[in-house]
């Protein structure tokens, strides 16, 4: 099955800038949704954008999706400390069940 | 949203026994799923957990390995049978509800 392609696959910034994170698919999807996961811990659901919608935003969130390219970024503005964590992208396609990504390791360095 | 709460949070266990987990939700959720994830690695999907019938296993999983129990729309169990260390990994429990799903905290198994 499909699986979405985070990149990169670690990244490391001080607190205060700005983590971008891209998610890359194959096939036609319903939509696609981020997660969260602080040291193997459960996943978090942080935001979901829909297959007809381009942006989205929620609070330091930003998320971009480009159907013709199949893939979707992650903007995560003035980022802190506690934003360190595993990122996921989950792809919702259709007749199938979400699939996730293989994660993304985002490290803020206070 | 839905609050699922996940037991036992972690676990040692001896080669060739089971583990039962249990996997709780505060409301009544269409879907749940059953996750393995190795450290480092994504979430692989065991099974659909469907309500008072046998789950859906994905391709590797068997029952026979990992029997599943839904009797009601907001509880089931996962049971990881006959464990050897290969089975050492967190197992996640997921509620879905319309295109959302929340987890479990998960369990930290670790066979020896």
């Amino acid at each position: 099955s499909q699986q979405g392609e985070e990149d990169p696959q670690a990244l490391s910034i001080q607190e205060g800038e700005n983590a971008t994170m891209n998610c890359s698919y194959k096939t036609s999807i319903n939509n696609l949704q981020w997660y969260r996961q602080n040291s193997g811990r459960g996943l978090v659901h942080l935001i979901l954008i829909r297959s007809n919608e381009r942006e989205k935003h929620s609070g330091r969130l930003r998320v971009t999706l480009d159907t013709s390219k199949k893939s979707s970024s992650l903007l995560i503005t003035a980022s802190r400390a506690a934003d360190t964590a595993s990122y996921f992208c989950a792809t919702d396609i259709p007749g199938e069940k979400l699939v996730f990504g293989k994660g993304m390791k985002l490290t803020v360095n206070p | 949203s839905a609050v699922i709460s996940q037991k036992p949070s972690r676990d040692i266990c001896q080669r060739g026994t089971s583990l039962t987990i249990q996997c709780q939700v505060d409301s009544q959720v269409t879907m749940m799923f059953w996750y393995r994830q190795q450290p480092g690695q994504s979430l692989t999907l065991i099974a659909t957990a469907n309500q008072g019938s046998e789950a859906t296993y994905e391709s590797g999983f068997v029952i026979d390995k990992f029997p599943i129990s839904r009797p009601n729309l907001t509880f089931s169990t996962l049971t990881v049978s006959n464990m050897s260390p290969e089975d050492s990994s967190i197992y996640l429990c997921s509620g879905g509800m319309n295109t959302e799903a929340f987890f479990g905290q998960g369990t930290r198994l670790t066979v020896v």
